[in-house]
């Protein structure tokens, strides 16, 4: 089996900062995802990207970039966090489509992000 | 537009008893469907998914989901609920492509 890590778990930041999320998986899959999740609410996805150097937007995308240098790795950057803002990012992969078990997603245990 | 739908954002059933959670898909063709379970302060764990073929699936600790295509429906059932059930919900397809859409969420409470 694999497993998709996510760091750092816990991220305090101050308004205005900009703050990255690293996501590695080594299941060799080929899409990645970044969801975020509020309390109490669904996951909307930010970004995910399909290979190596592709992204694609999601419904949530302003505020955020992102990054696929490798297969096995998706970095999450907030570029302006906002004071108060709260929420988990949740990193998932999947095999690629057209694949047995496309679509099926494989989640990291979230990273947790706290703007004061 | 493509989208998931789950109308109850809470349910409360009692220890013993049968459940069912609501989900519903909005999308002209067939998507893949899941159903992930995320217990407190965790990640998301797929429970079962459905691609073709039987309608009725089966999934880990005794869930079952019944695709209907006439109705745009995936919902999950169990015939008997266990405290440790407890836990949040997710209806999630896989349309036309990469993207995988997720409902809001069905809290679901079990009471002793």
């Amino acid at each position: 089996g694999g497993i998709i890590t996510q760091t750092p778990k816990f991220l305090i930041g101050q308004e205005g900062q900009k703050l990255t999320l690293k996501c590695q998986q080594n299941f060799n899959h080929d899409t990645m995802y970044w969801y975020r999740q509020d309390s109490g609410k669904g996951l909307r996805l930010i970004y995910y990207s399909i290979t190596e150097n592709d992204l694609q937007k999601g419904d949530l995308s302003e505020g955020y970039d992102a990054s696929r240098e490798k297969k096995s790795s998706f970095s999450l950057t907030v570029t302006s966090a906002q004071k108060n803002e709260m929420a988990v990012f949740l990193c998932a992969s999947s095999i690629g489509r057209g694949r047995p078990d496309t679509g099926q997603l494989y989640f990291g245990e979230g990273s947790k992000l706290t703007v004061l | 537009a493509q989208s998931v739908t789950q109308p109850d954002a809470r349910v409360t059933v009692s220890e013993g008893a049968s459940l069912q959670l609501r989900c519903k898909y909005s999308y002209s063709g067939t998507p893949y469907l899941f159903w992930y379970v995320q217990y407190q302060r965790q990640g998301l764990q797929l429970l079962l998914k459905y691609y073709s073929g039987d309608p009725v699936v089966q999934g880990v600790n005794g869930f079952e989901a019944e695709f209907s295509k006439s109705d745009s429906s995936f919902h999950l059932r169990k015939a008997s609920v266990h405290w440790s059930d407890s836990a949040v919900y997710f209806c999630a397809a896989s349309m036309n492509n990469n993207r995988i859409f997720f409902g809001d969420g069905t809290q679901l409470v079990v009471k002793p």
